[in-house]
């Protein structure tokens, strides 16, 4: 079945310390997102990329890093500078379009809780 | 800037009963629209979006959604609403009209149902 994994579904994180949250995606889809999800402010993006090797921030991107080595694969990291890291994260991903318009639905993974301790 | 307002937290209907969701945007031109549910601890399904054409959309589940741009509204509904419904929705519209595929999200209502 072809879908969009993330892993793990929960993760802790002690203060000072670095996590990657993993997303993977077997849909052939060329672009890939991360959103942060906070109650009662819905979901604000974090950082996504469009093609391999390139990504861009989002309007929230500050104590956080990506990486897009693969077109499977987009792993997002929670540096020591993000003071507030308590959150539900979403990996999203969406197919190629055509016809010089980016405008295709977004799917979206399970989510990875992160909590801090 | 673009946004998106869901005007209710929180909504409760009786099983069976019909479910009317609000949701308004600010966008200049014709906007690209859709409409997401979360149940608890999960990711997001799409249940209906806007691009153009007919401004009645079906989606699934058996909902459907209306755009009025005289109102600026895509307001979800659903004629008898089951137990399964409950969870959240969340409105989005696209941002930057194409030009990126980025979504601005409303801040969700979230649905109980009534036996």
């Amino acid at each position: 079945d072809g879908g969009i994994t993330q892993s793990p579904k929960y993760l802790f994180r002690k203060e000072g310390q670095n996590v990657t949250l993993s997303c993977e995606q077997n849909l052939n889809h060329d672009a890939m997102y991360w959103y942060r999800q906070d109650p009662g402010q819905g979901l604000r993006l974090i950082y996504y990329s469009q093609i391999v090797n390139d990504f861009q921030k989002g309007d929230i991107a500050e104590g956080y890093s990506v990486s897009r080595e693969k077109k499977e694969s987009f792993p997002l990291t929670v540096t020591s500078a993000q003071k507030n890291p308590t959150a539900f994260y979403l990996c999203a991903s969406s197919p190629p379009t055509s016809g010089g318009i980016f405008v295709e639905t977004q799917y979206f993974g399970p989510g990875t809780r992160l909590l801090v301790l | 800037a673009q946004s998106v307002t869901q005007p209710d937290i929180h909504i409760t209907v009786s099983e069976g009963a019909s479910l009317e969701l609000r949701c308004n945007y600010s966008y200049g031109a014709t906007p690209y629209l859709f409409w997401y549910v979360q149940s608890p601890g999960q990711g997001l399904q799409l249940l209906l979006k806007y691009f153009s054409g007919d401004t009645l959309v079906q989606g699934i589940k058996g909902f459907e959604a209306e755009f009025k741009r005289s109102q600026s509204s895509f307001n979800l509904r659903k004629p008898s609403v089951h137990w399964s419904d409950a969870a959240e929705y969340f409105c989005a519209v696209l941002r930057g009209g194409g030009a990126t595929n980025k979504l601005i999200f409303g801040t969700g209502t979230l649905l109980a149902v009534q036996p």
